[in-house]
């Protein structure tokens, strides 16, 4: 079955240090992703995709992502965390090459403490 | 530009009463249109999709209802709300194929 897991409901950083939130997908078919974040109180905003182009994907306020098929990874970072990074980050996946939807993956809660 | 809006942005009704939230699209034609709501701790979860007017999918079945009358307006309604039906909820738009959601700055249901 298609899936998508997001390791670690809660990371918790200092500021200064490297972000890694992880995302694993199941499927056959490399599909497109997504990184969305979403602060208290407002809807998701999306920070990167991957549309089978570059594998290594820079989005807004210095996170990047890279796609590796081999193992089924699109893992979001960002060398440097700032307090302003700590909200709820969503991966989501359009399986099979297109389609009318999105899988969410359960989402997990960046901390950055002082 | 796109924009997308949706309203109200905080609502409190008692269980039984009916619900209906708007939402709005601009700057593009025929979008794919979804609510989704974001209970506490739950994640997301697609509630009603549509790829075109009068054209409405259901995911979950449920107390809720959805409706397209325009290319771009999506309508979210209940005849009878439970308090089950409190939540967070999201619309949101694409164009299909690859293109990302877009989305809306969400509705906070509270059923007392």
């Amino acid at each position: 079955a298609q899936s998508v897991t997001q390791l670690g409901s809660h990371v918790s950083v200092s500021e200064g240090a490297l972000v890694l939130l992880r995302c694993n997908y199941s499927s056959s078919v490399p599909p497109y992703l997504f990184w969305y974040v979403q602060y208290p109180n407002q809807g998701l905003q999306l920070l990167l995709k991957y549309t089978s182009a570059a594998t290594l994907v820079k989005g807004i306020n210095g996170f990047e992502a890279e796609f590796k098929k081999s193992e089924t990874s699109f893992h979001l970072t960002k060398p440097s965390a700032h307090m302003s990074d700590a909200a709820e980050y969503f991966c989501a996946v359009i399986f099979g090459g297109g389609g009318n939807k999105l899988t969410f993956g359960t989402g997990t809660q960046l901390k950055v403490e002082l | 530009s796109q924009t997308i809006h949706q309203w109200p942005a905080t609502l409190v009704q008692p269980v039984g009463s009916p619900l209906s939230l708007e939402c709005t699209v601009e700057g593009t034609s025929n979008p794919n249109l979804y609510w989704y709501r974001q209970a506490a701790g739950r994640g997301l979860q697609l509630l009603f999709y549509s790829v075109g007017i009068g054209q409405i999918s259901s995911e979950v079945p449920q107390n809720l209802s959805a409706s397209r009358p325009q290319d771009r307006q999506f309508i979210l309604s209940s005849k009878k709300l439970l308090l089950s039906d409190s939540g967070f909820y999201l619309c949101a738009w694409r164009t299909g194929g690859s293109s990302p959601l877009h989305f809306g700055n969400g509705t906070r249901l509270t059923v007392t």
